[in-house]
C-alpha cells in the first residue's frame, strides 16, 4: 500500500455539471476524511467515516455534496450541479480511529468549475 | 467566536537561522495539536503531535510546544534549510475531527 490515492488528480467542469471523485484509503485505516481547500487557506473539514458509517458532515456542506463510503474501503465525494464557488482541491485524508493519531492525506484532486 | 490564526501569511529566513511559527486559538479546547507541511500542489503531510498534557515534543530538528493557558503553539525549525520551504499548518482536534490554520508560508533563502 503506497498511501492514500485520490483520482482523478484534476477535473474541469462546466458549471450545472455532476462530478464524482474518488478516494482510496490506507487498507488499515478505519476512518477516512474528506476536506476542501481553496488557495491560501487551510483544508475546511467536509465530512468523516469510520468504517461506513458517516459520522459527522460539516454545516457548509450543502446538499449537493454527498459521500460514499459503502463497504468501509474506498469512498466517493459527488457534487451535484456545480458552482464556479465549488473550485477548489479536494483532499482526503484516513487514520486509524481513536485519539492521537495522524491523518495521511492523498494528493487531492483539483477541481476547476467554468 | 472560534478562530485559528498563524503568526503571518508569509516568513522569510535565513538559511542556518532557527525558524518560529505560531498558531494561535480562540475559543477551542484542543486535546491535541498537530502541525503538518503542505508543498504546492501536494495534500499537508503530517509532521509533530502534541497533546494537552505535553509541553513540548521533538523530532529532529523540530520541535513543537503547546500552550493551554496562552492557547498557543510554537513550531520550530532549528539550523533551517532552503529544502524546509514549504507552507505550514497547524490543526486542533476537534472532537472526533480536527480544524486547520490557514498555515504560514515559510520560505528558507540561501
Amino acid at each position: 500500500d503506497t498511501g492514500v490515492s485520490q483520482d482523478p488528480r484534476h477535473k474541469i467542469t462546466k458549471r450545472g455539471q455532476n462530478v464524482t471523485f474518488r478516494c482510496d484509503p490506507i487498507s488499515e485505516h478505519n476512518r477516512l476524511y474528506w476536506y476542501r481547500q481553496t488557495l491560501g487557506q487551510g483544508p475546511e473539514f467536509l465530512t468523516y467515516f469510520q468504517n461506513e458509517a458517516q459520522l459527522e458532515k460539516s454545516r457548509l456542506l450543502s446538499d449537493r455534496f454527498s459521500a460514499e463510503r459503502p463497504k468501509g474501503s474506498f469512498s466517493t465525494l459527488e457534487i451535484q450541479r456545480t458552482e464556479q464557488g465549488d473550485s477548489a482541491m479536494y483532499l482526503c485524508a484516513s487514520s486509524f480511529p481513536g485519539m492521537n493519531t495522524e491523518a495521511f492525506f492523498g494528493q487531492g484532486t483539483r477541481l476547476t468549475v467554468v | 467566536s472560534q478562530k485559528i490564526e498563524q503568526n503571518s501569511e508569509a516568513l522569510n529566513i535565513q538559511e542556518g537561522k532557527t525558524a518560529t511559527l505560531t498558531c494561535n486559538y480562540t475559543n477551542y479546547s484542543p486535546a491535541y495539536l498537530q502541525w503538518y507541511r503542505q508543498d504546492p500542489g501536494r495534500g499537508p503531510v503530517f509532521l509533530l503531535l502534541i497533546r494537552e498534557n505535553e509541553k513540548e515534543k521533538r523530532k529532529e530538528r523540530l520541535k513543537v510546544t503547546f500552550d493551554t493557558t496562552l492557547k498557543q503553539s510554537l513550531f520550530h525549525i532549528t539550523a533551517s534549510q532552503p529544502a524546509d520551504s514549504a507552507t505550514y499548518l497547524c490543526a486542533l482536534s476537534l472532537g472526533q475531527n480536527f480544524v486547520f490554520g490557514p498555515g504560514t508560508r515559510l520560505s528558507v533563502l540561501p
